[in-house]
């Protein structure tokens, strides 16, 4: 049973506008969420994460929103730019008690950002 | 510094070779991790390494063997693999004290023949 759910596998948006990422996860358990950027060929990047006490994190041009009632957060992209072109990850920590937990990753949104 | 490497980035071996994927970051980060990530799939979890102790195994198969000779250095050593074990093999690490995101490094392409 798929914990965190990305239900768009893909998405395409013109340069200049807002890219909006969707996310939905069933644990309630889950403490910390994060979003990973992946090129082809790379090991994903860390881009913006969000505590479970907070519904909102901004770094620069990238926003993260959580609904923890909803189960639900989206990441922003503001204006979206071609170089953000990627494969598209949410995750989910969950806590095994005292060490780091487990990342739990969603299946990827693919953006596609045109000129 | 936020880089987390990994050599070789390409491998290809019989099912009766032996060989290890080593993982390195200097970022003084206290947990390691090794993932496995097929094509159009996220990467899934094998082993956590927590200050230097094994700490996480996610019913890997004995043919992959994990080793963390210091807090700096991730080894994955395998033997006997299957055509299926063929994969995108990740590492990553993070900060520990609360700060939960993972760095990844470039990871390595195994192919098994």
């Amino acid at each position: 049973d798929q914990q965190v759910k990305q239900n768009s596998p893909s998405l395409s948006v013109q340069e200049g506008r807002i890219s909006i990422l969707n996310c939905d996860y069933t644990n309630s358990m889950f403490d910390y969420f994060l979003w990973y950027k992946k090129y082809p060929a790379e090991g994903p990047t860390f881009l913006i994460s969000i505590s479970s006490i907070k519904d909102k994190n901004e770094d620069g041009r990238f926003t993260v929103f959580l609904n923890k009632s909803a189960k639900h957060l989206s990441l922003h992209i503001v204006p979206s730019q071609p170089g953000d072109s990627a494969v598209y990850f949410c995750a989910a920590r969950v806590d095994y008690g005292g060490s780091q937990g487990n990342l739990i990753f969603g299946k990827g949104t693919k953006l596609s950002v045109k000129p | 510094d936020t880089e987390v490497t990994q050599t070789p980035k390409h491998l290809v071996m019989g099912m009766t070779n032996k060989k290890s994927l080593k993982c390195e970051q200097h970022m003084g980060h206290r947990a390691m991790y090794w993932y496995k990530q097929k094509a159009k799939k996220p990467p899934e979890l094998m082993f956590v390494y927590s200050y230097e102790k094994l700490s996480i195994n996610e019913s890997v198969p004995s043919r992959f063997s994990p080793e963390c000779p210091n807090s700096s250095l991730l080894n994955l050593h395998l033997h006997a693999l299957q055509p299926e074990d063929s994969a995108l093999y990740l590492c990553a690490s993070s900060p520990g004290l609360l700060r939960y995101e993972q760095y990844f490094g470039p990871g390595t392409r195994l192919t098994v023949t």
